[in-house]
């Protein structure tokens, strides 16, 4: 059972340029979470989905896409990478709202360096 | 607007004694909270949690202590043990999102 995996771990981009990071859980959870963290911060959410085909922002979305093609996949797009992109990446999941209250699960994280 | 505070950026405690991490919140409308433990380079992992409608929760040497009318909830670790150093979120859930602390270096000395 992997759970939440997340890739690439690590990734060094150069301004303007665009990369895709992935994130797939083997839960079947409905409800997915993009969250950046930045040093000495808390963890803020880019976007989030509550299934396959639906999704909404979070706290800080611009500069960011997302889709949901599936209930497994929600990858986060970068577009045009900035320095203020510098930040580690988490993608979560959880189960569908009311089943339960405690958790949600997350990924191992991706550091992404913009230069 | 930081709806979910946690002032103390780092706390130290010795080994076998109580550990006590704090988080205050503005939002009166969240529906319950979460303590959240992350070591380095790995993902936060979901440690206990605690309804809006109810004042204690405990798991083990962990318990979670709300108090609504100040807006206030703690984490309580005893006895303390070197594998608890890590940092420690407190998030509060409302509409289905997380809203996070910005967390607590707790280290434990042996």
């Amino acid at each position: 059972n992997a759970g939440v995996t997340q890739t690439p771990k690590f990734r060094i981009l150069k301004i303007g340029q665009s990369m895709t990071l992935q994130c797939t859980q083997d839960m079947n959870h409905n409800y997915m979470y993009w969250y950046r963290q930045d040093p000495g911060m808390g963890l803020k959410l880019i976007y989030y989905s509550v299934g396959a085909g639906i999704t909404d922002k979070g706290e800080v979305p611009n500069g960011y896409n997302v889709s949901r093609s599936t209930t497994e996949d929600f990858p986060l797009r970068l577009e045009l990478a900035a320095p203020s992109q510098t930040s580690v990446y988490f993608c979560a999941s959880r189960e569908l709202a009311g089943v339960s209250q405690d958790t949600q699960y997350f990924g191992p994280g991706t550091r992404l360096t913009v230069l | 607007d930081q709806q979910v505070k946690q002032n103390s950026p780092s706390l130290s405690v010795q080994e076998g004694r109580i550990s006590i991490l704090n988080c205050d919140y503005t939002n009166s409308m969240f529906d319950y909270f979460l303590w959240y433990k992350k070591y380095p380079a790995e993902g936060p992992t979901f440690l206990i949690s605690i309804s809006s409608i109810k004042d204690k929760n405990e798991d083990g040497r962990f318990t979670v202590f709300l108090n609504k009318s100040a807006k206030h909830l703690s984490l309580h670790i005893v006895p303390s043990q070197p594998g608890d150093s890590a940092v420690y979120f407190c998030a509060a859930v409302g509409n289905e999102k997380l809203t996070f602390g910005t967390g607590t270096r707790l280290t434990i000395i042996p």
